[in-house]
């Protein structure tokens, strides 16, 4: 098993622009999320995924989106990019339908200038 | 008060010495709790996972419980340089609950 894969893993964008990060996993873990950590703020939960059609807010979700269209992938959206964005982005699934025993993929670093 | 505290660290110990870790929270309702190892720049990797009070050990190991002090504790024995990273605690109130992180502590294992 590959895991959790996140692409890319560098990527610096303009103020304004929009991109996708992308997750996925091939586990079949029904739970998939997405994390930024900055320093001195720890993880903080974006959005979550407790199965295929079902998303929802975590703890920072404004200035991004996220659709669950598969068990499988679960990509992050960067609508307009601003520099408060910049931050390492990481994804994660687990078994059932909770965040516990959580694996990570290995981060997006993300730079908005 | 934040939900879970964590001293940042860093914390530096000689080779071989025996770590500790340690974690406070506010929810009484937490009763999942996990540890996870995050060397730099890498995603952070599952420890150990325990429920409710008491102890769990894991080779080197130890993940330690007290829900009446609400506080956590993980122990490494006979540390290695390698166990330098960064190690941050989590937990929730049930199973199928978001977690939440502590914000970590970095340790270094000095050689």
């Amino acid at each position: 098993n590959a895991g959790v894969t996140q692409t890319p893993k560098f990527q610096v964008l303009k103020t304004g622009q929009s991109m996708t990060l992308q997750c996925a996993q091939d586990m079949n873990h029904e739970y998939m999320s997405w994390y930024r950590q900055d320093p001195g703020m720890g993880l903080r939960l974006i959005h979550y995924s407790v199965g295929a059609g079902i998303t929802d807010q975590g703890e920072v979700p404004n200035g991004y989106n996220v659709s669950r269209s598969t068990t499988e992938d679960f990509p992050l959206r960067l609508l307009s990019a601003a520099p408060s964005q910049t931050s390492v982005y990481f994804c994660a699934s687990s078994y059932g339908t909770g965040g516990a025993e959580q694996y990570f993929g290995p981060g997006t670093r993300l730079t908005v200038t | 008060q934040k939900e879970v505290e964590q001293d940042p660290g860093p914390l530096s110990v000689p080779e071989g010495a025996i770590v500790s870790l340690n974690c406070t929270y506010s929810n009484s309702a937490f009763q999942y709790f996990m540890w996870y190892r995050q060397y730099s720049r890498k995603g952070p990797e599952l420890l150990m996972y325990t429920y409710s009070s008491g102890n769990k050990e894991d080779g080197r190991f130890t993940a330690q419980v007290d829900k009446s002090s609400k506080y956590i504790s993980l122990f490494i024995r006979d540390s290695q340089p390698s166990d330098s990273a960064t190690y941050l605690c989590a937990m929730s109130a049930e199973r199928d609950d978001k977690i939440i992180f502590g914000k970590g502590t970095r340790l270094h294992i000095l050689p």
